[in-house]
């Protein structure tokens, strides 16, 4: 099975900071990816899909990355209300797979 | 507007079996694959199971192969998991949600918790 490893598993930055997050697979998956963001209690929500694709509706702040094995996600200037958990998943075959999640605080 | 609305969770013993339905509205069920995903307390996503379109082709996460059983009735635009001898590392907030084929819409989630 193939697996997806996120880095880091938590990260604190300021409002306005650059932020990345890295998807790495454990086998290439083209551009099968996406990114989700959950906030405490609530359901996960799509940010971004094929690798790079955005989201209708999603802020354009958020952007993706990559192909075959290494996958970044990116919010370009932080905001208060991205403090959430961040999951990646590939989805081109079973098992479908998640990343560990990243949690993202504001310091 | 495209609703995903769980329901049928709750408490139950090891060994216990449950059935959770997902209602959906807003869009054509037939139209798409759909799936199972889990969140046990404080932890990560965990994908569980998916369906194809006709219902015939279902695959699952060896952590449930052969107790749980993924299905869909499009007629009642609805898709259910029957989970069967349920153990406490079943405990978990059960999501549904449409695959296109990433996950573009998700219930809001179903509690499940197997305890004596």
């Amino acid at each position: 099975d193939i697996e997806m490893t996120q880095s880091p598993s938590s990260l604190s930055a300021h409002v306005g900071d650059r932020v990345t997050i890295t998807c790495r697979a454990s086998q290439g998956i083209s551009n099968n990816l996406a990114w989700y963001q959950q906030k405490p209690g609530k359901a996960p929500k799509l940010l971004i899909y094929a690798a790079s694709t955005l989201q209708s509706g999603v802020p354009s702040r958020f952007s993706g990355s990559g192909s075959g094995t290494d996958f970044t996600l990116t919010i370009s200037s932080l905001q208060p209300e991205d403090v959430a958990t961040y999951y990646c998943q590939k989805y081109n075959s079973a098992p479908i797979t998640f990343g560990q999640g990243t949690r993202l605080e504001i310091k | 507007e495209v609703q995903l609305v769980e329901s049928g969770g709750g408490l139950v013993q090891p060994g216990g079996s449950l059935r959770l339905s997902c209602a959906a509205s807003g869009f054509t069920l037939s139209s798409y694959w759909m799936h199972w995903v889990r969140q046990a307390p404080g932890k990560g996503l965990a994908w569980v199971a998916r369906i194809n379109l006709d219902g015939r082709i279902t695959t699952y996460a060896d952590s449930v192969k052969g107790r749980f059983t993924i299905s869909r009735d499009d007629a009642k635009n609805t898709l259910y998991l029957q989970m069967n001898t349920l153990r406490a590392e079943d405990t978990a907030v059960y999501y549904c949600a449409r695959s296109d084929p990433q996950l573009d819409y998700w219930g809001q989630g179903i509690l499940v918790t197997v305890s004596s």
